[in-house]
């Protein structure tokens, strides 16, 4: 079962727009992380915020979390055509144990030039 | 150089076969986890691993079987292939709990 569902699916921009993606989850969590996952190769992980966080930024990227709607978004802002990928949510959950990741389906980002 | 690795980076075998994925880390994380992904399901976890000889299932271990008898290998094992687990197979590893996890680039296993 998906912890987490990403929204839209699927997102089409110019370089140079800003790209949000939204995040839902059911269960409360510990922290949520965001992952890029580029055609072919393995996820690689951009940015995690904890419960208790409600913002965080690293570069072009800020992530909201809103733990009473149980939802999260990723910004990136001034989109480039490197930034073409997936891009999944995951969720580490107060009830998962060890460590596990439960992530969602993911968006695919286009950028075009 | 340091990272995770898997291997091979592509598989095809035939239903009924015994196949054996590999996944090395040297970094000495604790934890190991094997992922599989497929078209409209995301990530599942199928078994991690918290240490040397401590493994777990996770949401898809059905088919799968896994050993760490070293902290640096993980191996996933297909005992025999069925062609519901062609699939995309990713190894991950991290240092601790509620910490990123880093992911191998993948093997891309077919079976016939």
């Amino acid at each position: 079962s998906q912890q987490g569902e990403e929204d839209p699916q699927a997102l089409s921009i110019q370089e140079g727009e800003n790209a949000t993606m939204n995040c839902s989850y059911k269960t409360s969590i510990n922290n949520l992380q965001w992952y890029r996952q580029n055609s072919g190769r393995g996820l690689v992980h951009l940015i995690l915020i904890r419960s208790n966080e409600r913002e965080k930024h690293s570069g072009r990227l800020r992530v909201t979390l809103d733990t009473s709607k149980k939802s999260s978004s990723l910004l990136i802002t001034a989109s480039r055509a490197a930034d073409t990928a997936s891009y999944f949510c995951a969720t580490d959950t107060l009830t998962g144990g060890g460590n596990k990741l439960t992530f969602g389906t993911g968006t695919q980002l286009k950028v075009e030039l | 150089d340091a990272g995770i690795t898997q291997s091979p980076r592509y598989k095809i075998t035939e239903t009924g076969r015994q196949v054996t994925l590999m996944c090395h880390q040297t970094w000495s994380h604790s934890y190991m986890f094997w992922y599989r992904q497929d078209l409209g399901h995301g990530l599942r976890l199928i078994y991690y691993s918290a240490a040397a000889d401590i493994t777990d299932k996770g949401e898809v271990p059905d088919g799968y079987v896994v050993s760490r008898s070293k902290t640096e290998n993980f191996p996933l094992t297909l005992e025999s292939a069925t062609r519901s687990q062609t699939s995309v197979y990713f190894c991950a590893s991290t240092e601790g709990a509620r910490q990123p996890q880093h992911f191998g680039d993948g093997t891309r296993l077919s079976i016939l």
